[in-house]
């Protein structure tokens, strides 16, 4: 069955730092999304991509963070100058079509700030 | 935007016993999922459940669109089915993003 898959599982950084997280979606899927989980809290939506560019963006996804295609298979998510509470899991995921409601996630790239 | 209330927000089961999980949503959805979280924090997609009802082994989803609730039926429960579900609803309309509810932890005890 495809996969989406992150890279890397687990990150520690120190405070400031820039850090990118990385994703490959399922090859034929046209529409992508970061998700991001504080440690015993529900999960919540930052970004949604389609057609190379920003669909919607929720409040916490403030200057501070960025999204890129730069190929025709990765999507990653850049945090410029990361604080101690971007500690979080981060989840990818993606979606077909807009016909196709299913998302199909990424296991998550645990994000340790220090 | 649209509001997913779980209950119950936690729940513990000896091995064996059955249960059920609640998803209630505030307006009309093009989609509703069920995840389970595991211990290693990865969501698990257990159904994909817009309407109607399905099941997989020990699980089953029914989803009431038209009164705006769905319910995950878990049946002879065991420790590995402990950790967080979560519901979560497509959005109908612009905006087309799941909306997470708070989950439900469920514990499972031998």
């Amino acid at each position: 069955e495809p996969e989406v898959t992150q890279t890397p599982s687990h990150q520690v950084t120190q405070m400031g730092q820039e850090v990118i997280l990385r994703c490959v979606p399922i090859s034929n899927h046209l529409y992508f999304y970061w998700y991001r989980q504080i440690l015993g809290q529900k999960v919540e939506f930052l970004v949604s991509f389609y057609n190379n560019e920003i669909s919607e963006k929720s409040e916490i996804f403030d200057d501070q963070f960025s999204v890129e295609r730069p190929d025709g298979s990765n999507f990653t998510l850049k945090i410029r100058s990361t604080k101690l509470e971007d500690s979080a899991m981060y989840f990818c995921a993606s979606r077909k079509s807009s016909g196709a409601n299913v998302l199909t996630f990424g296991a998550g790239s645990r994000l340790t700030v220090l | 935007g649209i509001q997913v209330e779980q209950s119950p927000p936690d729940l513990i089961l000896q091995e064996g016993a059955n249960s059920t999980l609640r998803c209630n949503f505030s307006d009309s959805v093009n989609n509703l999922q069920w995840f389970h979280q595991n211990p290693w924090g990865q969501l698990i997609n257990l159904f994909y459940i817009p309407s109607g009802t399905k099941q997989n082994g020990r699980l089953s989803a029914t989803t009431v669109a038209t009164e705006r609730y769905s319910l995950l039926y878990i049946s002879s429960s065991q420790t590995t089915d402990s950790g967080v579900y979560f519901c979560a609803v497509l959005t109908q309309g612009g905006s087309e993003k799941l909306v997470f509810g708070k989950g439900t932890k469920l514990t499972v005890n031998p």
